[in-house]
């Protein structure tokens, strides 16, 4: 069974900081990887999709990186907006599953 | 803009069988460029992931929860469902439908807003 790691488990940051979010794929080499973020009683938003390409309306300060096994959301410089949860989400065509990380709760400092 | 709305009881007996449908407007889920998803989170928990379904009713479920689960296409009502049986308290959870691109099935454009069910006797 594939397991996605997502590291750190929790970010404390302040506005204006920059934040990095890993994930490593247990067995694959797929790069149809998503990254989603979650608030508090708020549907999941997309982020970025296929390891790179940002989703409609997301802004420039988040992007995404990396190749299987090991993957990187970054967002430059953290607004107050962006305290939340952050998933990655990956595809595999064989056995077709996903695979979806603990997430990584980004919190106030 | 297609919307997702899920329906179904809010609170199941423990050992019942959980039964929601999403329905879904301004789009066709008889469309071949898209998936359609189950997803969950259970309170203080993760987003799970519980299985899809194409329009020609392949499916394809989390290896955790496929003993337990059926998910269905009705491509004439322009809906999905879902049915987990043997429900324990462990299943209560925010449950989430959404649409994700055939192409790229890790990138789910369109997501319903979520209805919490409960297990509980």
């Amino acid at each position: 069974e594939r397991v996605m790691t997502q590291s750190p488990a929790t970010l404390s940051v302040s506005p204006g900081e920059r934040v990095t979010v890993t994930c490593r794929a247990s067995q694959s080499d797929s790069n149809n990887l998503a990254w989603y973020q979650q608030k508090p009683g708020q549907v999941p938003r997309l982020l970025i999709y296929g390891t790179s390409t940002r989703a409609e309306g997301i802004p420039a300060r988040f992007s995404g990186s990396g190749s299987g096994p090991e993957f990187t959301l970054t967002i430059s410089s953290l607004e107050s907006e962006d305290f939340a949860t952050y998933y990655c989400l990956q595809y595999n065509s064989w056995p077709p599953s996903l695979t979806l990380g603990p997430g990584t709760k980004v919190e106030f400092k | 803009q297609v919307q997702l709305q899920e329906s179904g009881p809010g609170l199941v007996k423990p050992s019942e069988t959980l039964s929601l449908t999403c329905t879904v407007s301004g789009g066709s889920t008889s469309s071949g460029d898209y998936y359609w998803v189950w997803m969950r989170k259970p309170p203080g928990k993760g987003l799970e992931w519980i299985g899809y379904i194409y329009h020609s009713g392949s499916t394809y479920y989390n290896p955790s929860l496929k003993s337990r689960s059926f998910i269905s296409v009705d491509t004439s009502k322009n809906l999905f469902s879902l049915e987990l049986n043997s429900v324990t308290a462990a299943d209560t959870a925010v449950y989430y439908c959404a649409r994700s691109i055939a192409v790229a099935p890790e990138r789910f454009d369109s997501w319903g807003q979520g209805t919490l069910v409960t297990v509980s006797s």
